[in-house]
């Protein structure tokens, strides 16, 4: 059974700083993973998508990476800033069922 | 570009009433997924549907029950409604290619109340 966890649960950070959110998964065995953005009590914000065959994807400040052999993605936020504060979620699908099991969230917030 | 369309997006219900909501899908997309997100809870999947048929099923209790329609559309009903059941649910749609799917798109999900 696929299991998704989420290191650290919350961190605060001066503005600025560059940062990375650690996500592990207990079957390599994925198709895809996913990094979500989610504000509180709104939906959820596709940020970027690595399907199992890539190492990593870039959009703009956030650099997200994939070792499915030992089970992990990074997100690398650079140069972060207060608008970046949010919960971020990472999903995986594992090969063969497709349906996302996420991660318990890493709870950012990015102080001026 | 079209997205996933849920309707309606907020919903008051008392106990024990039913509930329905409804998810369309991006067009030509043939799967869906619903998933229910609990106050500080990551979303958790119930279940999914590829071309009209059950294709998955999570924690999903035998109050609920869903569907997919022929246009595709699908309908989440949850009866006798409970306190906990209050949740934000989301659906998401993809395209079912042969052995491969197309990542799954989320729609901005429905936030359900139970009072």
């Amino acid at each position: 059974k696929q299991e998704v966890t989420q290191i650290p649960a919350a961190l605060s950070v001066p503005e600025g700083e560059n940062l990375v959110l650690n996500c592990s998964f207990t079957d390599s065995a994925i198709y895809n993973l996913q990094w979500f953005r989610q504000d509180p009590g709104k939906g959820l914000t596709s940020l970027l998508l690595i399907q199992s065959s890539q190492r990593e994807q870039t959009s703009g400040r956030l650099n997200a990476s994939l070792d499915k052999s030992s089970g992990r993605s990074t997100l690398y936020i650079a140069a972060s800033q207060p608008g970046d504060s949010a919960t971020y979620l990472c999903a995986v699908s594992t090969s063969g069922t497709y349906k996302y099991i996420f991660g318990t969230g890493t709870r950012l917030k990015v102080l001026a | 570009a079209a997205g996933v369309i849920q309707s309606p997006r907020h919903l008051i219900k008392e106990k024990r009433e039913t509930a329905t909501l409804k998810c369309y899908p991006i067009p030509r997309h043939d799967t869906v997924y619903w998933y229910q997100q609990g106050p500080g809870q990551d979303p958790q999947f119930l279940i999914s549907f590829y071309e009209k048929m059950q294709s998955d099923k999570g924690s999903i209790p035998d109050r609920f029950s869903a569907q997919q329609f022929s246009d595709y559309h699908s309908e989440l009903n949850m009866s006798s409604l409970e306190l906990g059941d209050s949740a934000l649910y989301f659906c998401a749609s993809s395209q079912l290619a042969g052995w491969s799917t197309d990542t799954q798109y989320f729609g901005p999900g429905t936030r359900l109340t139970v009072l």
